[in-house]
């Protein structure tokens, strides 16, 4: 069936560490992959996405890797600060438009 | 300034009591959804609409009504709300076409069934 498949659920590193956040999906066909972050109390806010004709997309700290093949896309947050603690969720858009979000991933960044 | 917005913003009700969360953009954005966020279950899409009359379930449809006659606007609609539809409700509008479909959420709508 229709699924997105986030690890881990919960992932905590040392401040400047990297943090590697990773997601499946079943249809072949999605064409669209989103990560949004949600702080604590606000509403979820695109960071950085990737279409399935792209295999890697970086932006400062931030990347995305895709691998059609394998149907997985990862969250690359390289130097992490306090203020990248939030929940991430990925997220795949299926060939009818739907939207289909992992269950997220609650990243701490010790001290 | 661009944004979405959603009303009301907290909202405590009875078991069958008919309710409507209405959601507005002001950004021309063809697509429209509806998410229900739930602790451990994450984002889950409830109703989406490509346009003005196209509307579609997503994975958790059971229980809501939608309606898209204008393109800003898409509500929410409970005909008999029951306890398990307690959450936290974001209404989000993205365009349709160009390189990013990015959404942009509104601020949730905590809804209480009791």
């Amino acid at each position: 069936g229709e699924n997105v498949e986030q690890h881990p659920s919960t992932l905590s590193v040392q401040e400047g560490d990297s943090a590697v956040i990773k997601c499946t999906y079943s249809d072949s066909a999605s064409n669209y992959f989103p990560w949004y972050k949600q702080e604590l109390g606000k509403r979820p806010q695109l960071i950085i996405d990737i279409r399935s004709n792209v295999g890697e997309k970086k932006d400062q700290r931030i990347a995305v890797t895709l691998n059609k093949t394998a149907k997985h896309f990862s969250l690359h947050i390289t130097e992490t600060q306090p203020e990248d603690s939030a929940v991430y969720f990925c997220a795949a858009r299926w060939r009818d438009d739907k939207i289909i979000f992992g269950k997220g991933t609650r990243l701490h960044i010790l001290p | 300034e661009a944004q979405v917005t959603q009303n009301p913003r907290y909202l405590i009700t009875v078991t069958g009591k008919k309710l409507t969360v209405t959601c507005s953009q002001n950004m021309n954005h063809e697509y429209m959804s509806w998410y229900r966020q739930d602790p451990g279950l994450g984002l889950r899409q409830i109703y989406y609409s490509m346009n003005v009359e196209v509307t579609d379930k997503g994975d958790v449809p059971e229980g809501y009504k939608v309606s898209r006659k204008e393109k800003r606007n898409f509500p929410l609609i409970l005909e008999s709300p029951s306890p398990n539809q307690t959450s936290l409700y974001f209404c989000a509008s993205s365009a349709k076409s160009g390189n990013s479909y990015e959404q942009y959420f509104g601020p949730g709508t905590r809804l209480t069934v009791t």
